[in-house]
């Protein structure tokens, strides 16, 4: 079965800095893609980062750019997000997800096919 | 980055009935594009990649059309689990976008 944990959320002052952990299992982690995500009530859905299988890309939404960084331990079957410099904008439900990337009718797809449970990131005073 | 308009943001609707919820991108993202559901206090469940393709496991009664700019997730025979909000991602660049969503009550 395919699970991804969270952790590593909580309350943070603005500026502050904290780091979410993302613990899977029921597949193999290094042959996939991982993502963040977050939701907030007032902005929806939005996609934060993500990294290749072996760690040599990365992709940021702009917001987060230089503040945050996304990273993975393949060995330990781990995803990061190290965040710096916080704002109150990024309080949110953080989700980490699968990935994956579907080759269908000739072309590739990707789409987030795992989710996990999310984990609250609170940045006030 | 690429806007995903959805619409409408709710809809009340009745069990067996056919629902319809758009989703339109500001520039064209050939069939790159997925939907997903969410329940309350849950995380997204992917329905629908490359536009029209079911995920594995999910009923028959989701359907998925458009290409480019405009396109369309039906439900054919709404069932009492399916009450939720519904979100479209374009997956065609970067950064990854998703559509506000469209909240379907009773």
């Amino acid at each position: 079965e395919v699970q991804l944990v969270e952790s590593g959320g909580g309350l943070v002052q603005p500026g502050g800095s904290l780091r979410l952990s993302c613990a899977v299992s029921g597949f193999t982690f290094s042959s996939y893609w991982m993502s963040w995500v977050r939701q907030t009530p007032g902005k929806g859905l939005e996609w934060v980062a993500n990294i290749k299988e072996g760690g040599s890309e990365k992709n940021y939404v702009d917001s987060v750019k230089g503040r945050f960084t996304i990273s993975r331990d393949n060995t330990k079957k781990s995803l990061y997000l190290q965040m710096n410099s916080l704002r109150v904008e990024d309080t949110a439900v953080y989700y980490c997800a699968r990935d994956n990337s579907y080759f269908w009718l000739g072309s590739y797809y990707d789409a987030f096919d795992f989710w996990g449970q999310g984990t609250v990131v609170t940045v006030s005073s | 980055a690429i806007q995903m308009t959805q619409s409408p943001s709710s809809l009340s609707a009745s069990v067996g009935d056919r629902v319809t919820i758009a989703c339109r991108a500001s520039q064209g993202i050939r069939s790159d594009l997925g939907w997903y559901q969410q329940k309350p206090g849950k995380a997204p469940k992917l329905l629908i990649y490359a536009a029209s393709t079911l995920q594995s496991g999910v009923p028959s009664r989701f359907s998925g059309s458009g290409s480019g700019t405009d396109f369309t997730l039906t439900i054919s025979c709404l069932q009492p689990e399916d009450f939720a909000t519904y979100f479209c991602l374009q997956d065609y660049n970067y950064p990854r976008t998703f559509g506000q969503g469209t909240k379907v009550e009773i």
